[in-house]
């Protein structure tokens, strides 16, 4: 089966400005997480989906991020206006399993973003 | 413990030699726990899923041990090869409604010389 996919890999933008990432999860996977690294630092969670319905979104910074899961499949997080702390890579994961307990996520390869 | 730690922060080691590093992690409320290798540029790719007290899992050369009464685990990869190089990553699942979110510690950065 194919992998869970994200697009851009990279994205440079300046400070200011919007950008939107975008993830296909596995065929099947009810369950969708955005993720975020910071440099040197652990991953961290940003939201879940389950199917198109926002499951928890205690993980998001602030405001200017917003994410949408279109009839359930993909996914998109947009960040408008960039800021500079928003520079890392964001990692999309999905699962088939209920919940983060007990089943394996798998991830994409992550869109590495750079604000300017 | 309150959240996901692992030790050492980054290790060298010879080709051939094993080695093993930790993963300490809140010992209360534990469902399970999670070990994933990352390559730079490449997607983390899921190891193992551990949920029982003295539970050990092997894939290959790389195997994990589990101590949930003390909060630990212990991944061990032995006779390292350069492609095992990557940073191995522990995660925690935190039940913070019935879904569950995994919690990460910040990795353990093997780079295994020739």
């Amino acid at each position: 089966e194919a992998g869970v996919t994200q697009f851009p890999s990279h994205s440079v933008i300046e400070k200011g400005q919007t950008v939107t990432l975008r993830c296909d999860p596995i065929s099947g996977h009810d369950n969708l997480y955005w993720y975020r690294r910071v440099m040197g630092k652990e991953i961290k969670f940003l939201l879940h989906f389950v199917k198109e319905s926002k499951q928890d979104e205690s993980g998001m910074p602030n405001n200017r991020f917003l994410a949408e899961r279109t009839g359930g499949t993909y996914s998109t997080l947009k960040v408008q206006p960039a800021e500079l702390e928003d520079s890392g890579v964001y990692f999309c994961a999905s699962s088939r399993g209920t919940g983060a307990l007990f089943y394996e996520q798998y991830f994409g390869p992550g869109t590495r973003l750079t604000v300017t | 413990i309150l959240n996901v730690e692992q030790s050492p922060q980054s290790l060298h080691v010879q080709e051939g030699d094993s080695t093993n590093f930790t993963c300490s992690f809140p010992s209360s409320n534990f469902y399970a726990l999670h070990w994933y290798r990352w390559e730079t540029a490449k997607s983390p790719e899921a190891l193992f899923v551990m949920t029982l007290n003295g539970d050990e899992k092997k894939k290959g050369r790389i195997s994990a041990t589990l101590n949930t009464k003390e909060g630990y685990s212990y991944l061990y990869i032995k006779g390292s090869q350069p492609e095992d190089s990557a940073t191995y990553l522990c995660a925690f699942p935190r039940l913070t409604d019935s879904w569950g979110k995994l919690q990460f510690g910040a990795g353990t950065q093997v780079v295994v010389t020739p």
